[in-house]
């Protein structure tokens, strides 16, 4: 089975900090994904990785960056953490992009609240 | 661009009735479709799948039929129980990404 591994479940960070969300899939997938999901919002994709230092913006990067610098493991970093980053937020990895019948693997999630 | 439409929940059953959550989707292309499913507290995990046309995914009791003439992908399942209860996602993938619809809540009481 895929493991997706998200660092934390919870977190609590104050405005203006800088915060870390690390992520690590253990099945050798080319695709990284980092989505947030908010109460009538669904799910909305920040930011992926078709591989090893590439990235490309999703639907809503502003106020994100992300770092993958090695295959395993795709960080998703708050430059400095406002209360509307509040939410929860989802990794996923998937086998390479040319393979469009495969699905996403999720991690747990982290909820990060910004006070 | 690509864009998934499902039923605003919740959706509230009693055990053993029948289920239907309804799904379409517009899409570019032949993507594939999916149906993720996510418990209190937890990630989103992959209920079924289906590659294309007429193909039916099915996993746990559910169901779902890729339908192109009518663009759909509706999820089914005959008799529910209560540890269904939980929120569904209707998904499909193009060349890269996964767009999402935006869940659907069921409600299953004893």
């Amino acid at each position: 089975d895929v493991k997706v591994t998200q660092s934390s479940r919870y977190l609590v960070k104050r405005t203006g900090e800088k915060v870390f969300l690390e992520c690590v899939q253990d099945m050798d997938h080319e695709n990284m994904f980092w989505y947030r999901q908010d109460p009538g919002l669904g799910l909305r994709l920040i930011y992926f990785s078709y591989d090893v230092k590439m990235k490309e913006k999703g639907d809503i990067p502003e106020g994100y960056s992300v770092s993958r610098e090695k295959k395993e493991r795709f960080s998703l970093i708050l430059e400095s953490a406002s209360t509307n980053q509040t939410s929860m937020y989802l990794c996923a990895s998937s086998l390479s992009a040319g393979r469009s019948n495969s699905p996403l693997h999720f991690g747990n999630g982290t909820r990060l609240t910004v006070t | 661009g690509d864009s998934v439409t499902q039923m605003e929940g919740p959706v509230t059953l009693s055990e053993e009735a029948f289920l239907t959550i309804n799904c379409t989707y517009t899409a570019t292309g032949y993507p594939s479709l999916f149906w993720y499913v996510q418990y209190p507290g937890e990630g989103l995990q992959l209920l079924l799948k289906a590659t294309k046309a007429d193909d039916k995914g099915s996993n746990k009791g559910f169901e779902a039929t890729y339908r192109k003439e009518t663009t759909s992908f509706h999820l089914e399942k005959g008799s529910v129980q209560v540890s269904d209860s939980a929120v569904y996602f209707c998904a499909l993938r193009g060349y890269s990404t996964l767009t999402f619809g935006k869940g659907t809540m069921l409600l299953v009481s004893p």
